[in-house]
Parts: structure tokens; C-alpha cells; sequence
């Protein structure tokens, strides 16, 4: 595949309990984003990685959420005792080239809703 | 903080007929970024602006960034069921060139 591909698509979860999302990014991306997208909203950035180092993990709304990305490659983002309002979309992107202002290709996203 | 309003919020037209959405904001733009999100997808790129005034074409589609670089349009001219989809802009923030702050987007539906 040559595009960015997450896993599952669709995640239903009941209130408390842990998730993990997992996005592969196009082969040889040095860049990882990953982005939340509430219902009616634009996406809302949440972590960066470059190679394997999270740079950036400004956006991640609280302490129960952690993304890791440990080969440089595949990343997975986890939410701990997931809650009502984490139910949303999540995008994972990539990009060719380190930090930068370049395209960031979009995976199709995991649809989570937590009950 | 630097906001983007995108309007109008919603938009349903016919087959044929030409459409102009904006994204605005208070403060000035390095540069802007233009995505159409087809349901159950991820956003793809349309195209990038950077130097105030610019204008650039797409098949049907035109860009044009504000002079003043605080607004910018996207106008389809004679639009079609397949531009259906979620248009949102963007702009790299908090100091960086890599962490993207989104609109909420223009929802199109062009229907045949």
C-alpha cells in the first residue's frame, strides 16, 4: 500500500477502559502526526514524532493518553481509561521530510466511540 | 491565539453551478494550506500559499491568498458530485512549521 493506513477503522469502547489505535505511515517518512477530529470540527493536533523522538506532544489533552513510536516506523497512540469525550476521530499523518512546512499525507482515520 | 473562521459552515448547490468559500482571521498567515476531506477519509492536500495576493488553479478550482495575507478563497467554478466533501483550511502554528491548526471547514454537498 502506498498510502498511510490506521487500525482498527472503527473502535467501540466502554467508558474506562484502554485503547490503542495504530497508524502505519507511508514507508521511509521520517515525520508522524497524529490528530484528533471531534464531530463537526477540524482536526486538532495532538502529538509530532521525528524517527522514533516525540518532539511535540503539546496537543495531547491529558495524561491519559500516550503515543509512542519505538522503531522509528509504526506508531501507536493509547488512551487509558477512555471517557465520553474522547470519542472522536483520529488521523495519523506522515511526511517525507523532518519538521518543516511540507505535505503531511492522512491516513482514513479510527472512528472511537466510547459509551 | 491565532483562529481561522471558514465560511459559510455549510453549502448545498446544484450540478453546474460555481461556488466561493473563505477562511478568515484576525492575524496575519506565513502561509495557508487548502484540504477537501471526503467522508470516511483523511484530508488530502489541495495546494499551499504562501506570498499574499498569490492565485493558483486547479482544474476547476481557484485559490487566491489575501494581499494582506489574513484571508484567502478557494471558488469552484461549475462544480460536480465528486467536489462533495469537507473543505478546510490550515496553517502551521505555535512557532512551528509542522503543527497544523484547522478551520472547522466548509461541508459541500454539489448534488446532480
Amino acid at each position: 500500500g502506498a498510502g498511510v493506513s490506521q487500525s482498527p477503522r472503527y473502535k467501540v469502547a466502554k467508558r474506562g477502559q484502554d485503547v490503542a489505535l495504530r497508524c502505519d505511515p507511508i514507508s521511509g517518512h521520517v515525520s508522524l502526526f497524529w490528530y484528533q477530529q471531534a464531530l463537526g470540527q477540524g482536526p486538532e493536533f495532538l502529538t509530532y514524532f521525528q524517527n522514533e523522538a516525540q518532539l511535540d506532544k503539546s496537543g495531547l489533552p491529558s495524561d491519559r493518553f500516550f503515543a509512542e513510536r519505538p522503531e522509528g516506523s509504526v506508531s501507536t497512540l493509547k488512551i487509558q481509561r477512555t471517557q465520553q469525550e474522547d470519542s472522536a476521530v483520529y488521523l495519523c499523518a506522515s511526511s517525507a521530510s523532518a519538521g518543516g512546512y511540507n505535505e503531511q499525507f492522512f491516513g482514513p482515520g479510527t472512528r472511537l466511540t466510547v459509551l | 491565539t491565532q483562529l481561522l473562521e471558514q465560511s459559510p459552515q455549510f453549502l448545498s448547490i446544484q450540478e453546474g453551478e460555481n461556488l466561493t468559500v473563505y477562511c478568515n482571521s484576525s492575524s496575519v498567515f506565513s502561509s495557508l494550506q487548502w484540504y477537501r476531506q471526503e467522508p470516511g477519509e483523511g484530508p488530502v492536500l489541495l495546494v499551499t500559499v504562501v506570498t499574499g495576493g498569490e492565485v493558483k488553479k486547479l482544474k476547476r478550482l481557484t485559490f487566491q491568498f489575501g494581499d494582506a495575507r489574513k484571508d484567502s478563497s478557494l471558488h469552484i467554478t461549475a462544480a460536480q458530485p465528486g467536489d462533495t466533501g469537507l473543505y478546510l483550511c490550515a496553517f502551521p502554528s505555535g512557532g512551528s512549521n509542522y503543527k497544523l491548526t484547522f478551520g472547522k471547514g466548509t461541508l459541500l454537498t454539489v448534488n446532480p
